[in-house]
């Protein structure tokens, strides 16, 4: 079974600074999608990032960049010139290539304070 | 467009009742999924429909909890004789095709609250 781990309950980072959260992941397939997914207090999960596995460029979007090291099954999420609306609970997951089910496997997540 | 809408966002009811979670997905997609989301963790996987039938339903923990989606659009989580462990957060999602492992789009939730 797949398994994801966030080893960081919470993380700290001042505004306009760099942070990195840690993802790492355990599967025996070889292709699969792994996500990074932010949780305001509002509750909705807001999707801020998607890498393939057979992909072996680093997906980014704006200030969010990954780093994917397949090999040693890490998924870490940076994030650049943070802002303050950057504040939320960060969930890493893990999605199946192919198959019959496209259920989600998510951490246990990270709190990230930023600040002013 | 509008995004994935559930109801009510809060429910507050007595062990040992019935209730009932809907999901309104977006408009067009087929695929339709159930989470739940209990304190300080994420979200865990309840079941997955294609259209109208449960493609996956390894996740609902056990016979009380049923999902039906009718006619291929909104969905409903029924939980029979609710337990306290059943407080939780229960989110639905939705993606235009169950294929390719495509975005899901989560709606806010609905807090389930068992006293």
């Amino acid at each position: 079974a797949q398994t994801v781990t966030q080893s960081q309950p919470e993380m700290s980072v001042q505004e306009a600074e760099t942070v990195t959260l840690s993802c790492t992941y355990d599967t025996s397939e070889s292709d699969y999608y792994l996500f990074w997914y932010k949780q305001p207090p509002s509750r909705q999960m807001i999707l801020v990032i998607r890498q393939e596995a057979y992909k072996q460029q680093n997906a980014t979007e704006n200030r969010f960049s990954v780093n994917f090291q397949k090999a040693a099954k890490s998924f870490s999420l940076k994030i650049s010139d943070s802002q303050l609306g950057d504040a939320a609970m960060y969930f890493c997951a893990y999605g199946p290539y192919g198959g019959a089910t496209n259920k989600l496997i998510f951490g246990t997540g990270t709190l990230l304070a930023v600040q002013p | 467009g509008a995004g994935v809408s559930q109801t009510p966002s809060n429910k507050v009811t007595e062990k040992g009742k019935y209730v009932e979670l809907r999901c309104d997905p977006i408009s067009g997609h087929t695929a339709l999924y159930w989470y739940r989301q209990s304190l300080g963790q994420g979200p865990e996987f309840l079941i997955y429909f294609q259209g109208t039938g449960a493609a996956d339903d390894s996740g609902l923990p056990n016979d009380r909890f049923f999902a039906v989606r009718p006619e291929g659009s909104v969905s409903t989580l029924k939980i029979q004789r609710t337990e306290r462990g059943d407080s939780a957060v229960y989110l639905c999602a939705s993606s235009l095709t169950g294929g390719d492992n495509q975005p899901q789009h989560f709606g806010d939730g609905t807090r389930l609250s068992i006293l």
